[in-house]
């Protein structure tokens, strides 16, 4: 069974810290990585896609995979409040398969 | 781009009775949707995938005679959740996927309450 582990949390970090999620993945032909945001009775929304090994930025975020050692991690530079959300990692193991996605980490960003 | 919506976003419905929710794909062509259910402080749970045109495709232990898939166009689907009950009550999100894609966008979410 593919399996993507998150620890829950709760992460806190102050504000203008650097807040860091990690994910680990079971199944090593997976492809596609995606980093969601989950904020307390919304749905999803995408945040970041990766699939080569590497970083990969976007204004405050970075994504880094390395599929040797299967994981996956988001960074989010100078954490602001607006960050306090639920972070889902999610892990496409190749084709159009559906989707597995992690339980989640919470962050707090404490002001 | 890539916009997702549900409708409606938030429904009360008395037990016993059916309820549809609808998700639309908006600027893309959704071959794939899929349906979630999300209870409070708990994960997303996968209820079921669908492809346009075809039969949904559902989770174990999902009862697909009680949960409704049809995904008759490219850019609709709809749950309906039949002889609906206060444990149905919960946070249903759908999430789309363009052909071609492994991306998956998802709706706002619908709330349902079942009293």
């Amino acid at each position: 069974q593919k399996e993507v582990e998150q620890n829950s949390g709760p992460l806190s970090v102050p504000e203008g810290a650097i807040a860091s999620l990690n994910c680990t993945y079971s199944d090593r032909v997976s492809q596609s990585f995606f980093w969601y945001r989950q904020y307390s009775g919304k749905s999803p929304e995408l945040i970041m896609s990766i699939y080569s090994n590497g970083d990969k930025e976007d204004g405050r975020f970075t994504a880094q995979l390395n599929k040797a050692s299967q994981y996956v991690s988001l960074l989010i530079r100078d954490s602001q409040p607006s960050d306090s959300a639920t972070y889902l990692c999610a892990v496409n193991s190749g084709g159009y398969q559906k989707v597995t996605f992690g339980i989640g980490t919470k962050l707090q960003v404490i002001p | 781009g890539a916009v997702v919506s549900q409708h409606p976003s938030w429904v009360i419905c008395k037990s016993g009775t059916s309820v549809k929710i609808e998700c639309r794909s908006l600027d893309f062509q959704a071959t794939t949707m899929f349906w979630y259910r999300q209870f409070p402080k708990q994960s997303l749970m996968l209820m079921a995938t669908s492809n346009e045109g075809s039969k949904a495709t559902y989770e174990q232990g999902v009862e697909k005679d009680k949960f409704l898939i049809n995904h008759a166009s490219l850019t609709l689907s709809t749950l309906t959740v039949t002889s609906a009950h206060p444990e149905d009550s919960s946070f249903y999100i759908c999430s789309a996927r363009a052909g071609g894609t492994d991306t998956q966008y998802f709706g706002p979410g619908t709330r349902l309450t079942v009293l």
